[in-house]
């Protein structure tokens, strides 16, 4: 089956570091998606890896390893507004996203 | 704004109503798509419209009934639903369902069944 595992919630500092974990099992692969969804707001989208490696971009970097079914999110210096929930989700091979539930992320001062 | 708009955002409708949910997108996109919502479980895909024509339909009961009149505009009619169909409904589109594209999400209508 499909499945896609992340933490169901985190916590960490302003001004921190914190990386959210997400391991995935699908049917074919086209790449892996991080969407980011404030309380109440839409999923907005935060980045798209299809090879292995490390993509950065601001505070915000994706990492991916295909043989190992794993990809995480890094966010640097966080700041307040970055508390969210933060969704990952693995496109199979008919371009279908299959999606995890999401990790909550609480920033405290 | 992800130039995708919904209406109504908030919806409270008795198990014998009838009531539609309208979609719009506004970035030229081809492949439109329906997602529920639910506290603490992932995203769960509905309907996919690509072109305008139905390309998914992932086991959805029929009270739940899609139309997309042309690419840009989607609608989600509801008839006779139970109360476990409260949730977050979510349009999104993308700008075909056949590539690896982003998909932009509207902000959702946030439906109580009573």
């Amino acid at each position: 089956g499909q499945n896609i595992d992340q933490p169901t919630e985190m916590t960490a500092t302003e001004g921190a570091i914190v990386q959210i974990n997400c391991t995935y099992q699908t049917s074919g692969f086209n790449g892996l998606f991080w969407y980011q969804q404030h309380a109440g707001e839409a999923p907005t989208f935060l980045s798209y890896n299809v090879l292995d490696g490390l993509e950065e971009k601001g505070r915000f970097s994706s990492f991916l390893s295909r043989s190992k079914g794993y990809s995480y999110l890094l966010l640097k210096e966080l700041q307040m507004k970055d508390s969210a929930s933060y969704l990952c989700a693995s496109m199979d091979s008919n371009y279908q996203l299959i999606w995890g539930a999401g990790t909550k992320l609480i920033i405290k001062p | 704004e992800t130039g995708v708009t919904q209406t109504p955002r908030h919806l409270v409708m008795g198990m014998t109503n009838k009531k539609s949910l309208k979609c719009e997108q506004h970035l030229g996109h081809n492949a439109m798509y329906w997602y529920k919502q639910s506290a603490k479980k992932p995203l769960e895909l509905m309907f996919v419209y690509n072109f305008k024509e139905q390309t998914e339909n992932n086991s959805v009961p029929s009270r739940f009934s899609p139309e997309c009149p042309n690419s840009s505009h989607l609608f989600l009619h509801l008839h006779t639903l139970q109360p476990e169909d409260s949730a977050l409904y979510l349009c999104a589109s993308s700008q075909d369902e056949t590539s690896s594209y982003e998909q932009y999400f509207g902000p959702g209508t946030r439906l109580t069944v009573t």
